[in-house]
């Protein structure tokens, strides 16, 4: 079945490093992916998505380019801030599917120190 | 302030309990989706009801139980409860269909604690 692999954390940054977050999915024909945000005590936000290939999508400095031949969704930031520490997950919603259930990964943890 | 509203956000019960979770999703979504959020599993979906329809089930247990009610909020229940069911139980909405229906919209979650 579908599925999503994200690197394990927790990842420990300093104030304005750059930030990668691997992302990595299985699944049939061209799902939809997703990057979601949790912060501390919180429910999860949308941050990107892209909904083909070749596609970036961005926010918030936050990038992550949809590679089809790699079937990858890395997140990317240039400099990181102590205000983004969180929770990220990749996610991916089936291309087939009729229903607008998401696959998440795990989950990394970010911690950005000052 | 997500505009999904999930009540209660922390419930500490005693193992063979039944509660009931409750969510209403945002002003015009018609789906609902339920989520375990455990420490070992990550994030499970668990159902989906679309307008008071069940659309989609995930890694739900039979003693889970879940509906959608005609003003569109949702309730799920949990019965005989295990000490394995402490988790954060996330409700989201999402849009109608062909207008940004993948895009979901989470609650801050409700928290259970079986004892």
């Amino acid at each position: 079945g579908d599925s999503v692999t994200q690197m394990e954390g927790p990842v420990t940054l300093s104030e304005e490093a750059f930030l990668t977050i691997n992302c990595t999915y299985t699944a049939t024909g061209y799902p939809s992916l997703f990057w979601y945000v949790q912060y501390p005590g919180e429910g999860l936000q949308l941050l990107l998505k892209a909904t083909k290939a070749d596609d970036k999508g961005s926010n918030k400095g936050f990038e992550a380019t949809y590679r089809k031949e790699t079937t990858s969704f890395h997140l990317e930031k240039g400099s990181v801030q102590v205000s983004d520490s969180a929770v990220y997950f990749c996610a991916l919603s089936p291309f087939s599917s009729n229903t607008g259930k998401l696959i998440f990964g795990q989950g990394t943890t970010l911690q950005v120190k000052p | 302030d997500s505009g999904v509203t999930q009540t209660p956000k922390h419930l500490i019960t005693a193992t063979g309990q039944r509660v009931t979770l409750r969510c209403s999703p945002r002003s015009g979504d018609l789906s609902v989706y339920w989520y375990q959020q455990s420490l070992d599993q990550g994030l499970q979906f668990l159902i989906q009801y679309y307008n008071g329809e069940e659309r989609a089930k995930g890694n739900i247990l039979e003693r889970f139980s879940a509906q959608q009610f005609p003003d569109l909020h949702s309730e799920l229940n949990l019965s005989s409860l295990e000490l394995g069911d402490s988790a954060l139980y996330f409700c989201a909405s999402s849009a109608p269909a062909g207008s940004g229906a993948n895009v979901l919209t989470f609650g801050a979650g409700s928290r259970l604690t079986v004892l």
